[in-house]
């Protein structure tokens, strides 16, 4: 299976700034998406990153809160802009394995915003 | 509109004993069902998956039963030890469209000893 590093792992953050968490796969991965996992909750998808292109958002999620850079097939970012206490949460990258759609997941990064 | 549902939302059980979790979902176009286990502080790790054409896999201590007619799943981890105590999520996904799972709500399953 790939290798997800997640950069950073844990931060402390002030309301009304912005963070750019970044994710780096061992190898080149065709899609690769975002989640967002709430204190105790389930996890929740973003948006799909896609290479060379503007990612692909779900319903509840924009991408001026939330923009995602993905400019090759092994390194995304995203962004969680104008921060207020309600993004407080675990930001996860998984990506797909050899296309077969099993998904393996970073080990987060988990957000604190005060 | 939550596309899988998950019970019990947690479970204790006695070390050797069976857990099982429950998942059903909705969309008939789901056709992938992972289980993903997670640890605190951890992502979450994928444990086992099934497709609709079979009704039952398993790996080691854990098995899969899904029922297609009913539209559920389930997760049963024979012999529970210690080790396992996490939250175990069911996920769905359209392999035949873009891969993106739908979780459940998450079962914390604990094993005492």
């Amino acid at each position: 299976s790939a290798v997800i590093s997640q950069k950073p792992s844990r931060d402390i953050c002030q309301r009304g700034t912005s963070l750019t968490i970044q994710c780096q796969v061992d190898s080149q991965v065709t899609m690769m998406f975002w989640y967002r996992q709430q204190p105790g909750q389930s996890l929740t998808l973003i948006a799909t990153a896609n290479q060379g292109s503007e990612a692909t958002y779900e319903s509840g999620f924009v991408i001026d809160k939330f923009p995602i850079s993905r400019p090759n097939l092994t390194f995304s970012t995203l962004t969680v802009s104008n921060m207020s206490p309600e993004d407080s949460s675990i930001y996860l990258c998984s990506v797909d394995w050899e296309n077969t759609g099993e998904l393996f997941f970073g080990e987060g990064s988990r957000l604190t915003v005060l | 509109q939550q596309q899988v549902k998950q019970s019990p939302q947690s479970l204790i059980v006695q070390k050797g004993g069976i857990s099982i979790i429950n998942c059903a979902y909705e969309n008939t176009a789901f056709d992938y069902f992972p289980w993903y286990q997670q640890f605190p502080g951890k992502g979450p790790a994928l444990l086992i998956a099934i497709r609709p054409d079979v009704s039952e896999k398993k790996e080691g201590r854990f098995t899969i039963s899904f029922n297609k007619s009913a539209k559920q799943f389930s997760l049963h981890i024979m012999d529970s030890q210690p080790g396992d105590s996490a939250t175990y999520f069911c996920a769905a996904s359209r392999l035949t469209n873009d891969y993106k799972l739908s979780f459940g709500a998450g079962t914390t399953v604990t094993v005492r000893a």
